[in-house]
């Protein structure tokens, strides 16, 4: 299966800063893309799910997709230190339509 | 029950030995799903349950890898003759399934097992 490809960071903004993280895959048939947030030592959470071109937004976060280009991005305005995680990018895979494939995931540390 | 839950917490073990790790999915959700994480990696998939079945069982890394779905609840992880290589945390997660060819289905974690092969 088609990795998917997160730069691992570390990236560091200062608080209120917007953070952009981005990911990239190499499957065109991909149609659904999830961005967790995993806190040191804790299990994956789900942020923001997107399946269609263009932005969406919730709250601080907006996820962006663009399939012709194969990336999804992820926007967090006004960062907080509490956002100060590793930001995993994951994409259904295409086999079963089941397991999601994940990047190794972006650290970003928000300093305040 | 309110969210996935796994057990044990944490399990240290003797290189050779066996375990067996726990996931309850939330209830009502149909498909279960296995990966692991070792230190610093991502996560990588092992097994997919569509209600007791297992359509993909792609991600196990050898035959001392199996897993086991009752009832459409409960599942359980058995790594035969554990390796150091097999230490990870193993995390499950369940998700309502995909009735209809949806694609939005979402997947929700649990804690996950911390194995610790000595």
């Amino acid at each position: 299966q088609k990795e998917v490809e997160q730069n691992s960071g570390p990236l560091s903004v200062p608080e209120g800063a917007i953070a952009s993280l981005n990911c990239t895959y190499s499957d065109r048939v991909s149609q659904s893309f999830f961005w967790y947030r995993q806190y040191s030592g804790k299990s994956p959470e789900l942020i923001m799910s997107i399946y269609s071109n263009g932005d969406k937004e919730d709250g601080r976060f907006t996820a962006q997709l663009n399939k012709a280009s194969q990336y999804v991005s992820l926007l967090i305005r006004d960062s907080q230190p509490s956002d100060s995680a590793t930001y995993l990018c994951a994409r259904r895979g295409w086999r079963s339509q089941g397991n999601l494939i994940f990047g190794k995931g972006t650290k970003l540390s928000v300093k305040p | 029950g309110a969210g996935v839950s796994q057990s044990p917490s944490n399990k240290v073990t003797e290189k050779g030995k066996d375990v067996e790790l726990r996931c309850d999915p939330i209830s009502g959700h149909t498909a279960l799903y296995w990966y692991r994480q070792r230190l610093g990696q991502g996560l990588e998939f092992l097994i997919y349950f569509q209600g007791n079945s297992a359509p993909d069982k792609s991600g196990l890394p050898s035959d001392r890898f199996s897993a086991e779905r009752t009832g459409e609840s409960v599942s359980t992880l058995t790594i035969q003759r554990t390796q150091q290589e097999d230490s990870a945390v193993y995390l499950c997660a369940s998700s309502p399934g995909l009735a209809g060819g949806t694609i939005t289905d979402t997947q929700y974690f649990g804690p996950g097992t911390r194995l610790t092969v000595l």
